[in-house]
């Protein structure tokens, strides 16, 4: 069974620092790894997918990098604002089935 | 275009009842799925369909049912609501599962069962 593991749980920088959230996979046998970003009582919104023969993808101040082999991704956030202040969770698509899996997610706070 | 819409954002059942989760798009997706969200677990698959007429089960189906009759409706029917159920739950929609297809969620219903 596919496990997704995100570290830290939680993440607190001050504005205008560079940072990395961190996803982990233990099956490398997937379609896509998607990093999404969730707001308080609200649902989740896609920032960046990846494809599995990709190895990042940026949209503006993001970028996301996957090494498929080694079963991990990152998201870099560069300039961080308040507004960045959310949950980022990650989730990757499995070769074998329709189904997506989620990370816990990782609760950032960007200090003004 | 709605995207993804979920009704009711708020609900509240007794132990035994049965109630349906309404979700709809507009965008004409073929794939679309049902989790659910607690604290410290992430969001579980709960039941996935991948076009009118064809459903599965993902990760956590017991005590859930689904049905597909139209590209645009996924709805979730909770049989015997239980405790164990009182969760956030989250529609979401793809042009299908595929390689390139970003997932879009909807607002999310919040169910406490008593």
């Amino acid at each position: 069974k596919q496990e997704v593991t995100q570290i830290p749980a939680a993440l607190s920088v001050p504005e205008g620092e560079n940072l990395v959230l961190n996803c982990s996979f233990t099956d490398s046998a997937i379609y896509n790894l998607q990093w999404f970003r969730q707001d308080p009582g609200k649902g989740l919104t896609s920032l960046l997918l990846i494809q599995s023969s990709q190895r990042e993808q940026t949209s503006g101040r993001l970028n996301a990098s996957l090494d498929k082999s080694s079963g991990r991704s990152t998201l870099y956030i560069a300039a961080s604002q308040p507004g960045d202040s959310a949950t980022y969770l990650c989730a990757v698509l499995h070769l074998r089935g329709n189904q997506f899996y989620f990370g816990t997610g990782t609760s950032l706070t960007v200090i003004p | 275009n709605a995207g993804v819409t979920q009704t009711p954002k708020f609900q509240v059942l007794k132990t035994g009842q049965s109630m349906t989760l309404q979700c709809a798009q507009d965008m004409n997706h073929e794939y679309m799925s049902w989790y659910r969200q607690d604290p410290g677990m992430g969001l579980r698959l709960i039941h996935y369909s991948v076009g009118a007429g064809i459903t599965d089960q993902g990760e956590v189906p017991n005590g859930y049912n689904v049905s597909r009759s139209t590209t645009e409706d996924f709805p979730l029917r909770l049989l015997s609501a239980a405790p164990s159920q009182t969760s956030v739950y989250f529609c979401a929609s793809s042009y299908s599962a595929g390689r390139t297809d970003t997932q879009y969620f909807g607002p999310g219903t919040r169910l406490t069962v008593l």
